[in-house]
């Protein structure tokens, strides 16, 4: 069964500043895909990103970057010019090919100070 | 257009009593996904549905059931309410099964029970 691992539960961030978030999967398909989802105090989880195993190049949303490292089995989250904004759960998501359900990290809440 | 709407938004019920949660997706999505989130086990998928059939299903107890209209819009029963099942019960759409389509969240129900 694939598992994600986010081993961060918190960070701060001072605002303008850059953060990366960290996040490991494991599992033994080749072609699946990854997201980072964030969960403010609203509680609705939106998608900040997503990315394709089968795509070398790393997504790419605004402020919003990842490092994806298939071998490593690693897919972290930059956010650069930290925003007030940001502050928020940030999940990391696995699904794999054939679009079943998403497998959760624990998530990691994210501190922007003024 | 109008995002994934869930009802009601909070609920409170007793052990032993049984609860009803509706989930209506973004109009023309036809795939809806239930997912249980808790401080303690995280977020956990329950099971997913599609044109009424249920496609996929999470390791719960049969207590936990859904159904799907042809409206596409769905319910989730969970019945003995135990203290454990105090949650909040997050439901996704997506315009169909499989990995090139996106998940878009509701804001959730959240579920004391007492």
């Amino acid at each position: 069964a694939q598992t994600v691992t986010q081993s961060q539960p918190e960070m701060s961030v001072q605002e303008a500043e850059t953060v990366t978030l960290s996040c490991t999967y494991d599992t033994s398909e080749s072609d699946y895909y990854l997201f980072w989802y964030k969960q403010p105090p609203s509680r609705q989880m939106i998608l900040v990103i997503r990315q394709e195993a089968y795509k070398q190049q790393n997504a790419t949303e605004n402020r919003f970057s990842v490092n994806f490292q298939k071998a490593a089995k690693s897919f972290s989250l930059k956010i650069s010019d930290s925003q007030l904004g940001d502050a928020a759960m940030y999940f990391c998501a696995y699904r794999d090919e054939y679009g079943n359900k998403l497998v959760f990290g624990a998530g990691t809440i994210l501190r922007v100070k003024s | 257009k109008a995002g994934v709407t869930q009802t009601p938004r909070y609920l409170i019920k007793t052990r032993g009593q049984q609860v009803t949660l509706s989930c209506s997706p973004i109009s023309g999505h036809r795939s809806v996904s239930w997912y249980q989130q808790t401080p303690g086990q995280g977020l956990q998928f329950l099971f997913e549905y599609f044109s009424e059939t249920q496609r996929n299903k999470g390791n719960f107890p049969g207590r936990f059931s859904g159904r799907q209209f042809s409206n596409s819009r769905s319910e989730m029963n969970v019945s003995t309410l135990e203290l454990g099942d105090s949650a909040l019960y997050l439901c996704a759409s997506s315009l169909n099964p499989g990995r090139n389509y996106g998940y878009t969240f509701g804001s959730g129900t959240r579920l004391t029970v007492v």
